[in-house]
């Protein structure tokens, strides 16, 4: 599976959009990117996932580039229980003997 | 639809001692894995199960291991209990389709004393 980069830490202040980066450079072709987060001593919670073209759904939206070497995802009006760690992971979309590598992720902090 | 639960919530086990942890999957849900989430590791994948399968395994020693019944429940086992088992214990579940998309449930808190 390929390898996720994303930043360690962002802020971003209550009612404010979210803009989280995740670069996945070496990205297959039938590879996808998924995103979860994972607040305080919880069990991680799916978000959004995408394979080329650009998504929403009742959380989030996620954008990936063209190239499909990045991806952004987008909390558009973040709130302080959007605090947690977002994982942006990619991995092939089938249900053989796969699993879900999880990296550091990006700790979100929503400041009031 | 209810989500995954887990069982028991929070454990405590001493050294050389053995604990059985239970995983029920979202109803309709097939595959279940596990993973073990530590502040130094991170979410490590553990195994996972299809059709009462093991279809996958991560790289943990034998005293790890589970089962997953016909009805897709699952539980996970481990033996000889050692201090660095302390962890959050994490179960996950997805249908066989695409995107095969996971869901986790609480997780089980183990700590070896």
């Amino acid at each position: 599976d390929a390898k996720t980069t994303q930043p360690p830490s962002m802020d971003c202040a209550e009612g404010r959009a979210a803009n989280l980066p995740c670069n996945h450079s070496t990205i297959s072709g039938n590879e996808y990117v998924y995103w979860y987060r994972q607040i305080h001593s919880q069990g991680p919670q799916y978000i959004i996932h995408g394979l080329k073209n650009n998504e929403t759904n009742e959380m989030a939206s996620l954008i990936i580039t063209e190239d499909r070497k990045s991806s952004t995802l987008i909390l558009p009006h973040a709130t302080l229980r959007d605090t947690a760690v977002y994982y942006c992971i990619v991995r092939v979309g089938n249900n053989y003997g796969q699993n879900f590598v999880f990296g550091p992720g990006t700790r979100l902090s929503v400041l009031p | 639809k209810a989500g995954v639960t887990q069982t028991p919530r929070y454990l405590i086990k001493t050294r050389g001692q053995q604990v059985t942890l239970s995983c029920s999957p979202i109803s309709g849900h097939r595959s279940v894995s596990w993973y073990q989430q530590t502040p130094g590791q991170g979410l490590q994948f553990l195994f996972e199960y299809f059709s009462e399968t093991q279809r996958n395994k991560g790289n943990f020693p034998g005293r790890f291991s589970g089962r997953q019944f016909s009805n897709s429940r699952s539980e996970m086992n481990v033996s000889t209990l050692e201090l660095g088992d302390s962890a959050l214990y994490l179960c996950a579940s997805s249908r066989d389709i695409l995107p095969y998309e996971q869901y986790f449930g609480p997780g089980t808190r183990l700590t070896v004393t």
